[in-house]
């Protein structure tokens, strides 16, 4: 079963707008942690934001900001004052389990953010 | 920050050789380095996982004979491609952790078979 699930294959934005990628996730494991990292057309994977399956707050990191709806099982990607570098590939990950370097990630489909002039 | 280099960045070999890509951490000592495979427009599927000093625990539908992984020790994990084929073609990133849940992930090696 897919455990991390991206719906938008493709998402543009204007600059200076906001936008909102969307990530759902499937698990039954009550420690788990999200990531969000960014894949521009170089293939560096730039990590963006973190959300612990315990974090009381969403996250924020900069522009970027976690909405985390833990009931929904959501995790999306909302980031805010677009600019043209924001233009790349983005991916949503999940690890479950404890908080340890053996953690597997998971990722999702991605979605390829577009962002206008 | 924690950095991960990969060498090579590219690498085109002959169908039938084998290919040694290299995952060093450069300011860390990783207990845990993971291997990916990435095809063009499609998302990051783990290889296999290894450890320190213990062999790789592969995902299901790797071949482990094909795909040779040595982690030596806690700054280098290495990916050999044995016997390559077209259909090895990808980009290879790896990733390394230590202590924490986080991944530090190298900036990748695209591997052509011709």
């Amino acid at each position: 079963a897919q455990k991390i699930t991206q719906t938008q294959p493709g998402m543009f934005v204007q600059e200076k707008e906001a936008v909102t990628l969307d990530c759902t996730y499937d698990t039954s494991d009550p420690s788990y942690g999200l990531f969000w990292y960014k894949q521009p057309s170089s293939g560096e994977m730039i990590f963006l934001i973190y959300q612990g399956s315990y974090d009381q707050q969403n996250a924020t990191e900069g522009r970027y900001s976690l909405n985390f709806q833990k009931a929904r099982k959501s995790a999306n990607l909302v980031i805010s004052a677009s600019q043209l570098g924001d233009s790349a590939m983005y991916f949503c990950a999940m690890r479950e389990g404890g908080e340890t370097s053996g953690s597997r990630l998971t990722f999702g489909e991605g979605t390829q953010l577009t962002v206008n002039p | 920050g924690a950095v991960v280099s990969q060498h090579p960045s590219w690498v085109i070999c002959k169908s039938g050789t084998s290919v040694k890509i290299e995952c060093r951490s450069l300011d860390f000592q990783a207990t845990t380095m993971f291997w990916y495979r990435q095809f063009p427009k499609q998302s990051l599927m783990l290889m296999a996982t290894s450890n320190e000093g213990s062999k790789a625990t592969y995902e299901q539908g790797v071949e482990k004979d094909k795909f040779l992984i040595n982690h030596a020790s806690l700054t280098l994990s290495t990916l050999t491609v044995t016997s390559a084929h077209p259909e090895d073609s990808s980009f290879y990133i790896c990733s390394a952790s230590w202590a924490t849940y986080e991944q530090y992930f190298g900036p990748g090696t695209r591997l052509t078979v011709t």
